[in-house]
């Protein structure tokens, strides 16, 4: 089974404070994707890896960047967080080369005050 | 732009009977399509997928059907049970670039007992 791990489930920033939410596949896939998700929108992607230290934006990229340093391992970075951050936020994965589903983690609901 | 649409919020459906949830797509490009279902406090889990070579996939008590001529999609469930009850979204891509899923809002599904 493939199994997608987020750090945290909840969390609950300040405005302006940095943030880091990481996110872990055991699959070695190829791909790793981080969405938000808000009610009546649906999962928005924000940034895409198809490999290590590869990165391409979504749709709502502005106000996030991420890493991959490691093919397992995709971080998504709130350099200054604000309120209209505040969402779910789903890390998911898959194989690459197209046509693939993709598995997503737990999510990590982040509050910003 | 909601290249993929689900009209409906939100669904209830007695035990046993048939939940029907609708997905429309504006973009002619996407050629596969999924369905995931997402209880909360979890991250969406892939339920079922069809291409857009077939009209029909089937498993178990899930079934999709797809109408490309008119860019419409659809979820059944029969029979409905309980546990069913969660948020279902559509999605769809196109197999050349699967790194630009798009969602669909979502649908909350209830089935009473």
């Amino acid at each position: 089974d493939v199994k997608v791990t987020q750090s945290s489930r909840y969390l609950v920033k300040r405005t302006g404070e940095k943030v880091f939410l990481e996110c872990v596949q055991d699959m070695d896939h190829e791909n790793m994707f981080w969405y938000r998700q808000d009610p009546g929108l649906g999962l928005r992607l924000i940034y895409f890896s198809y490999d290590v230290k590869m990165k391409e934006k979504g749709d709502i990229p502005e106000g996030y960047s991420v890493s991959r340093e490691k093919k397992e391992r995709f971080s998504l970075i709130l350099e200054s967080a604000s309120t209209n951050q505040t969402s779910m936020y789903l890390c998911a994965s898959s194989l690459g080369g197209g046509g693939e589903t993709q598995y997503f983690g737990p999510g990590t609901r982040l509050l910003v005050l | 732009d909601q290249q993929v649409k689900q009209n409906s919020p939100s669904l209830s459906v007695q035990e046993g009977r048939i939940s029907i949830l609708n997905c429309d797509y504006t973009n002619s490009m996407f050629d596969y399509f999924l369905w995931y279902k997402k209880y909360p406090a979890e991250g969406p889990t892939f339920l079922i997928s069809i291409s857009s070579i077939k009209d029909k996939n089937e498993d178990g008590r899930f079934t999709v059907f797809l109408n490309k001529s008119a860019k419409h999609l659809s979820l059944h469930i029969v029979p409905s049970q309980p546990g069913d009850s969660a948020v279902y979204f559509c999605a769809a891509s196109a197999i050349y670039n699967n790194n630009d899923m798009r969602f669909g809002a979502g649908t909350r599904l209830t089935v009473k007992p």
